[in-house]
């Protein structure tokens, strides 16, 4: 199984700014997705992090917002800009496992709290 | 859309037996998933089922009918620690590539 691990694990940001987040896996994926998970919800995919190419983001979330880089097949971050209370959520980095196996697996999240 | 419905929470006694069902609308299905996530923790992978049947795992099965967008999973010999929430998500078939999709989620908590 791919192991993922995700910086910062959690932090506290002021209204207004952004946040990067990293995520970094210990092989190489072809898929790499980001997830939101809020308060008492389930998770939401925001968009697949394409490498080479612009990310695809689901409905309801824009490029402006949730910029996304993929620049291996091994790394990906995820920013969340101009952040508002809102956005105070787990953010999930997951990728596929190996071909054929189907199984997705999740990194550990960034617990993010706006203030 | 593609609707996933599992119950809010369930309570259960320690050792006996637990079903969480799962509904979902049919169209694009490609795949269903069982996700176990403690609190605080990064959901992990319990099950994987694509064709009608049960699929064993230990304590844990799958079931899964096609033709009724319905699924359920089934803990045995329940323990403490299977105090968690239960996550249905459905692999659903999309021109941009195949998405998975989360149910709400289903609280289990599991009593002395």
């Amino acid at each position: 199984s791919a192991v993922i691990s995700q910086k910062p694990s959690r932090d506290i940001c002021q209204r207004g700014t952004s946040l990067t987040i990293q995520c970094q896996v210990d092989s190489q994926v072809t898929m790499m997705f980001w997830y939101r998970q809020q308060p008492g919800q389930s998770l939401t995919l925001i968009a697949t992090a394409n490498q080479g190419s612009e990310a695809t983001y689901e409905s309801g979330f824009v490029i402006d917002k949730f910029p996304i880089s993929r620049p291996n097949l091994t790394f990906s971050t995820l920013t969340v800009s101009n952040m508002s209370p809102e956005d105070s959520s787990i953010y999930l980095c997951s990728v596929d496992g190996v071909p054929g196996s189907y199984e997705q697996y999740f990194g550990p999240g960034t617990r993010l709290t706006v203030t | 859309g593609q609707n996933i419905d599992q119950p809010t929470e369930m309570t259960a006694t320690e050792g006996a037996i637990v079903q969480i069902n799962c509904t979902y609308q049919t169209s694009g299905f490609n795949g269903l998933f069982w996700y176990q996530q403690h609190a605080g923790e990064a959901p992990t992978f319990l099950s994987y089922n694509v064709l009608d049947g049960l699929e064993e795992k230990g304590r844990f099965s799958s079931f899964l009918s096609r033709s009724k967008g319905y699924s359920y999973l089934l803990l045995k010999e329940l323990q403490m620690k299977d105090s968690a929430s239960y996550l249905c998500a459905v692999r659903f078939l999309k021109s941009s590539g195949d998405k998975l999709t989360f149910g709400t989620g289903t609280r289990l908590a599991v009593r002395p």
